[in-house]
This record gives C-alpha cells, structure tokens and sequence, in this order.
C-alpha cells in the first residue's frame, strides 16, 4: 500500500518563475492539503482540497493555486516566485470526516528560490 | 499564524531518559495531534488525542490533554537514539485543517 508521494524532491527555480509540485495520496483517501514549511518553523497550512474542489484556504497570497484531479492526486502551483517562497513543501492526505483523522504525510519536496 | 506552541525549543536528554514536550494553543479544538519529523522531511503522525479525553497512550507515548488550560503534553519513555526528531503538536480545526506550532527538537545521546 503505497503511502502519500511527491515529486519532485528537489527543485532551485529563479525569482518570478513558476513552479509546480506534485501529490499522489495514500490508497483510499480523497482529500489532500497543502502544507508549507519555512526552515526552522512549524508547517503553514496553504488549502485543502476535495472532490477537486478548493475546500479551505490559509493566508497565502493567490500566487498560490492548486488543482485535484479526478484520482485525487493534486498540483500546487506557485507563480511569481519569491526568495520568501523557498520552503519545504509537504503534502498530507485524509479521509473527509468533521471529526478530523490524522493526516498522512508525503516526504516533502524541498523548493529553493535564487 | 500558529496555534499551539511547544515548550521547551530544544530539549537534550540521555538515552534511557524520559523525554516531555509541553503545547499550549489558544482556540477550542476538535482535537490535537503529535507528530514527529526526523531531519526536515515528512511528518509521522504519533498520537490523536479527542477533546473529550485526558490521557491516551502508544507504546512508550504518553499525552495528556487539559482544555481548561489549553495544553498538552508529550511524554516519551525510556528514550532510544532514534527519537532524536523534531516533535510538533497540531490542532485540528473544521476541515481537517491543522494548526502546527513551532515544534520541539528532541536530541537522544547514546
């Protein structure tokens, strides 16, 4: 059973380029959320999706978008670049539920901005 | 921003030792979550704990919950090397959002 995975692991992009990172989540969840991690911080939430549909969104500037496809994998995008964006990026899957499951998390994919 | 905060920043204990970590957060919660992140990857979940519980153990993990004062504590027992780790707790909001505090590094010497 393979758990949440993301590509890529590593990225150096240039300031006011774009990105895009990639989620697969755990066999059998469908909703999947976004997480970014400054160096030495705990984990910011950027949005959640489900039933490929932005559900919940943290205070991130709309740089950031996302998009769910229709086997529940999942697109971060970030546009524009900044220095301030390099971070770890983590995605998390879970089952849709008020009650709140722990999440899964994928290993991250280490984005740095020159 | 961050919800919970953990105490202490950086703990450094002998192997063999207990270890605690302390959270405190500020808003009511469905309910809060450990995890553990070794080396800045992935988080592993650890131990959910509901508002309506106090006390919930795994293993050598043991947390407590008191929502009159907003906190939680993570106790690990008989610590090994390999607990070496950045511990964070995490509240759970509507959603399934989680609110992370700023973690606490956890250094084990064998």
């Amino acid at each position: 059973d393979a758990g949440v995975t993301q590509s890529p692991t590593h990225l150096i992009k240039t300031r006011g380029q774009q990105v895009t990172l990639r989620c697969s989540p755990k066999s059998g969840h469908d909703t999947v959320s976004w997480y970014q991690q400054a160096l030495g911080q705990g984990p910011q939430f950027i949005f959640q999706y489900y039933e490929e549909e932005e559900r919940q969104r943290g205070n991130f500037p709309d740089r950031f978008s996302g998009h769910q496809f229709p086997n529940y994998s999942s697109e971060l995008n970030v546009n524009a670049l900044l220095l301030g964006d390099s971070a770890l990026y983590l995605c998390a899957s879970s089952l849709p539920s008020l009650s709140s499951y722990e999440q899964y998390f994928g290993p991250g994919t280490r984005l740095t901005v020159t | 921003s961050q919800q919970g905060e953990e105490d202490p920043q950086a703990l450094s204990i002998q192997e063999g030792e207990n270890a605690t970590m302390n959270c405190s957060y500020k808003t009511s919660i469905n309910n809060l979550q450990w995890y553990r992140q070794n080396s800045g990857r992935g988080l592993v979940h650890l131990i959910l704990i509901r508002s309506n519980e106090r006390e919930k153990h795994s293993g050598r993990l043991r947390v407590t919950l008191d929502t009159s004062k907003k906190s939680s504590s993570l106790l690990i027992t008989a610590s090994r090397a390999a607990d070496t780790a950045s511990y964070f707790c995490a509240t759970a909001e509507y959603g399934n959002k989680l609110v992370f505090g700023a973690g606490t590094i956890l250094r084990v010497k064998s």
